[in-house]
């Protein structure tokens, strides 16, 4: 069966501290690795779409990587306003997403 | 342009009732789908749209649980003799063609009491 971990499952940092969440996979045709942000009582909101591996995306202080097996996402500098729940998912070439649990990212003034 | 709509935002039931959900993709997306995401725990997908067809239903928990889509645009999501464990947030996304990023909307906070 497909699957998708995340750890850790919560992250607590202070103010620019710098780390990274990280998500892996069952290797089975992966076709692409979306990564999105989600915050209480919303829906998830869309950073990145990664294919292959080696690919890399930034935005602001996000940045995505992509391996074989799996995806990081690494926070540069975190202000309080990224504390969320960052949720991964996969497609595994069936028409639909395969979600991790999420890491619920907090970051402390 | 505006995003992913869902109605109600919340809705309390009782045990036994019927509801249904709505959601209003992003206009000129071809692919919607419905998931259900419960305290804890990961999205579940429930079922996707092609247009007003829907290829794979797997996902729906029980026969009590069904979902149309007309005009290639708003789809409903029915409940049927609601019981405790279908509280749930029910998430609604859409995306322009299927594979590609799929949008979510803010979701419909379901109690069942």
């Amino acid at each position: 069966e497909d699957q998708v971990t995340q750890s850790p499952e919560a992250l607590r940092l202070q103010e620019g501290e710098s780390s990274s969440l990280n998500c892996s996979y069952t290797v089975s045709g992966l076709r692409g690795l979306f990564w999105y942000r989600q915050d209480p009582g919303k829906g998830p909101e869309f950073l990145f779409t990664l294919y292959s591996a080696g690919e890399e995306k930034e935005k602001e202080r996000l940045k995505a990587t992509l391996t074989k097996k799996e995806s990081f996402l690494h926070i540069t500098a975190p202000k309080p306003e990224d504390s969320a729940t960052y949720l991964c998912a996969v497609d595994f070439g069936n028409e639909k997403l395969t979600f991790g649990t999420g890491t619920r990212l907090t970051i402390i003034p | 342009g505006a995003g992913v709509s869902q109605s109600p935002s919340n809705k309390v039931t009782e045990k036994g009732k019927d509801v249904e959900l709505r959601c209003d993709p992003i206009s000129g997306h071809t692919a919607l789908y419905w998931y259900r995401q419960s305290l804890g725990q990961g999205l579940e997908f429930l079922i996707y749209f092609q247009g007003n067809s829907a290829p794979d239903k797997s996902g729906l928990p029980s026969d009590r649980f069904s979902a149309e889509r007309t005009g290639g645009s708003v789809s409903t999501l029915t409940i049927q003799r609601t019981q405790q464990e279908d509280s749930a947030v029910y998430l609604c996304a859409s995306s322009r063609h299927i594979r590609e990023t799929q949008y979510f909307g803010p979701g419909t906070r379901l109690l069942v009491l």
